[in-house]
């Protein structure tokens, strides 16, 4: 049961343009969202984090909408540079109950394209 | 300040025998966690601990031990390896529930 997923495996766009990764989970108890960023052969590092009371949250080029009623959160890059490219995992939590645990989506491979 | 840090790197081992992958963060971190990646999958938590002497299993516990006797340190044992291990191994730290998990670089097992 993949309670969290990424159903785009990979997405290629042209530099300066703006990328989207999609995410869908499916329970409800879920009130923490992260996106991770990885490289080869490293670790995932932290990228952007948004609370279920939260519809939207802005980082600099990186921008993460919720929409609970949907069950879907997205991540925006604005604009994408040839340095992000990497795999992006999209990942939930259901917070103090769980111990902070993560459930993470299979991830999605950008490429950026200069 | 070297974040968390795994060792080895790599490993291969032969079916049946055991061993211990390290973890050590040093941010003072209460909350620490295995996951393993295997190709093409997110990660999957196989037990996380929040605090020295507390630990509880993950999604995939079948096949590991862990134990916390220090704030620092978390290693994972594998006890019997089995082919179904060979994974990417990843260590991480929190400060709390609704904060960050720092990752390590990561141990590639593979169990021949």
């Amino acid at each position: 049961d993949q309670q969290v997923k990424q159903n785009s495996p990979s997405l290629s766009v042209q530099e300066g343009r703006i990328s989207i990764l999609n995410c869908d989970y499916t329970n409800s108890m879920f009130d923490y969202f992260l996106w991770y960023k990885k490289y080869p052969a490293e670790g995932p590092t932290f990228l952007i984090s948004i609370s279920s009371i939260k519809d939207k949250n802005e980082d600099g080029r990186f921008t993460v909408f919720l929409n609970k009623s949907a069950k879907h959160l997205s991540l925006h890059i604005v604009p994408s540079q040839p340095g992000d490219s990497a795999v992006y995992f999209c990942a939930a939590s259901a917070g103090g109950g769980q111990g902070g645990k993560l459930i993470f989506g299979q991830g999605t491979e950008l490429s950026v394209k200069p | 300040n070297a974040g968390v840090t795994q060792t080895p790197k790599f490993r291969i081992l032969k079916i049946g025998q055991s061993m211990t992958l390290q973890c050590t963060q040093d941010m003072n971190h209460n909350y620490m966690y295995w996951y393993r990646q295997d190709p093409g999958m997110g990660l999957k938590l196989i037990y996380y601990s929040v605090g020295a002497g507390i630990t509880d299993k993950g999604e995939v516990p079948n096949g590991y031990n862990v134990s916390r006797s220090t704030t620092e340190d978390f290693p994972l044992r594998l006890e019997l390896a089995a082919p179904s291990q060979t994974s990417v191994y990843f260590c991480a730290s929190s400060s709390g529930v609704y904060n960050e998990q720092f990752f390590g670089p990561g141990t590639r097992l593979t169990v021949l």
